[in-house]
């Protein structure tokens, strides 16, 4: 079944210490995104990949990075977590064809949870 | 600045009966609006959307509602059964023409429990 993948399902990084979550995609979608939930919020969008264009939101801290080395895979980088970082972070993906609602039809993964000790 | 809200973050229903689930907005550049349905230990997954030209939009059990005016969409489910239990989020998106993703405002989620 296509699909997308995030590993590791759950990641605990000590505070300050780099660490980087994966997406994996077999869906062959070209829009990319990566979205962080804090606990009873809302999914906050970070940034999102069209195709290897990257486009960050205004208020997406500089602490988070991205890399999308090919169509199918895409990484967050931490640089520094803090305690303020622990989140579920999901990976979503869309289509960009004619119809415009296909963007907005995201398929996303089951998320990976971020501890920061 | 909570552009999507939903202000109820439960609600338990008996099966057979009609869920209605809302949601308001503040933003009036929103055109297109989503539900996604998310059980425990998986992403959310797309339900239904509406455009902005329309005020109504179903899907089988599924029926939203867009008041423009009001800034306010409702999901109805008819019948509610226990596997409708999930956390359904409102997500709302003002794309303009020539737009190349998707940016979705997404709301808190409502926790929705269908008792047999």
């Amino acid at each position: 079944d296509a699909m997308v993948i995030q590993n590791p399902r759950y990641q605990v990084t000590q505070f300050g210490k780099p660490v980087t979550l994966s997406c994996s995609q077999t869906l062959n979608h070209n829009v990319m995104y990566w979205y962080q939930q804090k606990s009873s919020q809302a999914p906050k969008l970070l940034f999102h990949y069209y195709d290897k264009d990257f486009n960050n939101e205004a208020d997406t801290p500089d602490n988070f990075q991205s890399r999308r080395p090919n169509t199918s895979f895409c990484f967050l980088d931490i640089r520094s977590p803090g305690l303020g970082d622990a989140a579920m972070y999901l990976c979503a993906t869309s289509r960009d064809l004619v119809e415009r609602r296909f963007l907005y039809e995201q398929y996303f993964g089951p998320g990976t949870r971020l501890t920061v000790t | 600045d909570q552009q999507v809200k939903q202000n109820s973050p439960s609600l338990s229903v008996q099966e057979g009966r009609i869920s209605i689930l809302n949601c308001d907005y503040t933003n009036s550049m929103f055109d297109y609006f989503l539900w996604y349905k998310k059980y425990p230990a998986e992403g959310p997954t797309f339900l239904i959307s509406i455009s902005s030209i329309k005020d109504k939009n179903e899907d089988g059990r599924f029926t939203v509602f867009l008041n423009k005016s009001a800034k306010h969409l409702s999901l109805h489910i008819v019948p509610s059964q226990p596997g409708d239990s999930a956390v359904y989020f409102c997500a709302a998106s003002a794309g303009a023409g020539g737009t190349s993703y998707g940016k979705l405002t997404f709301g808190q989620g409502t926790i929705l429990t269908v008792h047999p």
